[in-house]
């Protein structure tokens, strides 16, 4: 059975440090996104791309986040610097229609 | 904005003890309502879409069924093995043939002991 795969599952990082996710989603699904899920909540959107283009990213922290999806096909998102706040766990996901499918996602704790 | 709302936030039942799940929620047109499965230290598993008010589906011992403001997930006969955190989520409906943002609620932790 297909599926997203994420890398790395964990991630220790200091404060200030630079950090980056790799996605690569379910082959053929052309809408990608990366969800940050706070312990006890539910994931919210940092950003969806539709091919390589990004379609809605109003909830990205600009000044800090960036993400990138080249060829249409895996992406990374990165986060320079990083601050306390941004521990969490960073989730993938891709569809081919309505049904978003996620990664295992990774576990991201900044000291 | 898309509102979702879970209830209860947590729910203990002995195995074999039916109950439900309660999601509420508001949204501008709703293209979809869907429940995923959460595992802890996990990424979500997809269980269900629901598209239309009335519109029920099942799997194993998980039935979901929608109404126009709330959706329900009822567990019959539950087992240790279905403890986990049940997310709900809404999709909008958006123009041509665009694929939205899920809004998820913040889950409830079902534990079911033996």
């Amino acid at each position: 059975e297909a599926e997203v795969a994420q890398s790395p599952r964990y991630k220790i990082t200091e404060k200030s440090q630079a950090v980056a996710f790799w996605c690569d989603p379910i082959s053929g699904h052309a809408t990608l996104y990366w969800y940050r899920q706070i312990l006890g909540q539910g994931p919210e959107l940092l950003v969806q791309f539709q091919d390589e283009s990004v379609v809605d990213d109003s909830q990205l922290p600009k000044d800090r986040f960036s993400a990138e999806r080249l060829k249409g096909v895996d992406s990374t998102l990165k986060i320079q610097p990083a601050e306390l706040g941004d521990s969490a766990m960073y989730l993938c996901a891709s569809s081919f229609s309505y049904e978003q499918y996620f990664g295992p996602g990774t576990r991201l704790t900044v000291t | 904005e898309d509102q979702v709302t879970q209830s209860p936030e947590a729910l203990r039942l002995q195995e074999g003890e039916s109950s439900s799940l309660n999601c509420s929620y508001t949204v501008s047109g709703l293209r979809g309502l869907f429940w995923y499965r959460q595992d802890p230290g996990k990424g979500p598993e997809f269980l269900f879409t629901l598209y239309s008010a009335g519109e029920e589906k099942e799997k194993e011992r998980l039935k979901a069924t929608l109404t126009k403001k709330e959706s329900f997930l009822h567990i019959t006969a539950p087992k240790p093995e279905d403890s986990a955190t049940y997310l709900c989520a809404v999709q909008a409906r958006l123009g041509g043939t665009s694929y939205g943002k899920l809004t998820f609620g913040q889950g409830t932790i079902l534990t079911v002991h033996p």
